[in-house]
């Protein structure tokens, strides 16, 4: 089976930089994805990772490291439209997608 | 352009009704998936399709039924058994194995059900 771990909720300062992390169990693992959700709407992808090592994206960057289960989101230069939940993803080889239980990120002035 | 189009975006039903929310990509993409969400959680796997003619059931099937009789469609119809179905409801497309895949899941704006 699948499981994905998050923190429920984080807070940051306007600015700021923070770190949200991820662990997952999973067999045949095939990619680790980051998507963020604002309230009532559709979540938008944010990143990819398939090997291990850090993959960087403007303001975003996310790292991943396969023999720990482990992933982490950092987001920089925090802006107040960051707040929103931000959900974890892990995909198997039979192109399953499952979802953690999303972070969610109150970014304060 | 291309997308996902669900519809309705918002439902109300009775109970013991059985409700079909609809799904349609002009993405030509393979595979889709239907995920429920539920206030302040995370998104749960009801189905999800890899190919036109088969389904698999994710982690919360149960009450819940699709078909996939078109590469561009896959309804999912609420049925009386499923005892908690209010719920936001996304469904997603994927191309699995494109050239430069992304990993990308391309969402609908999602429907919301409300069983009064």
């Amino acid at each position: 089976g699948q499981n994905i771990d998050q923190p429920t909720e984080m807070t940051a300062t306007e600015g700021a930089i923070v770190q949200i992390n991820c662990t997952y169990q999973t067999s045949g693992f095939n990619g680790l994805f980051w998507y963020q959700q604002h309230a009532g709407e559709a979540p938008t992808f944010l990143s990819y990772n398939v090997l291990d090592g850090l993959e960087e994206k403007g303001r975003f960057s996310s790292f991943l490291s396969r023999s720990k289960g482990y992933s982490y989101l950092l987001l920089k230069e925090l802006q107040m439209k960051d707040s929103a939940s931000y959900l974890c993803a892990v995909r198997d080889r039979t192109y399953k997608y499952i979802f953690g239980t999303g972070t969610r990120l109150k970014v304060l002035a | 352009d291309g997308g996902i189009t669900q519809s309705p975006k918002y439902l109300f039903r009775k109970e013991g009704q059985n409700v079909t929310l609809s799904c349609e990509q002009n993405l030509n993409h393979d595979a889709m998936y239907w995920y429920r969400q539920d206030p302040g959680q995370g998104l749960r796997l009801i189905y999800y399709s890899q190919i036109v003619n088969d389904f698999q059931k994710g982690d919360i099937a149960e009450g819940y039924s699709v078909s996939r009789e078109k590469k561009e469609s896959f309804p999912l119809t609420v049925t009386s058994a499923q005892k908690n179905p209010t719920a936001f409801y996304l469904c997603a497309s994927i191309y699995p194995g494109a050239g430069g895949d992304t990993g990308e899941l391309f969402f609908g704006e999602g429907s919301r059900l409300t069983v009064l």
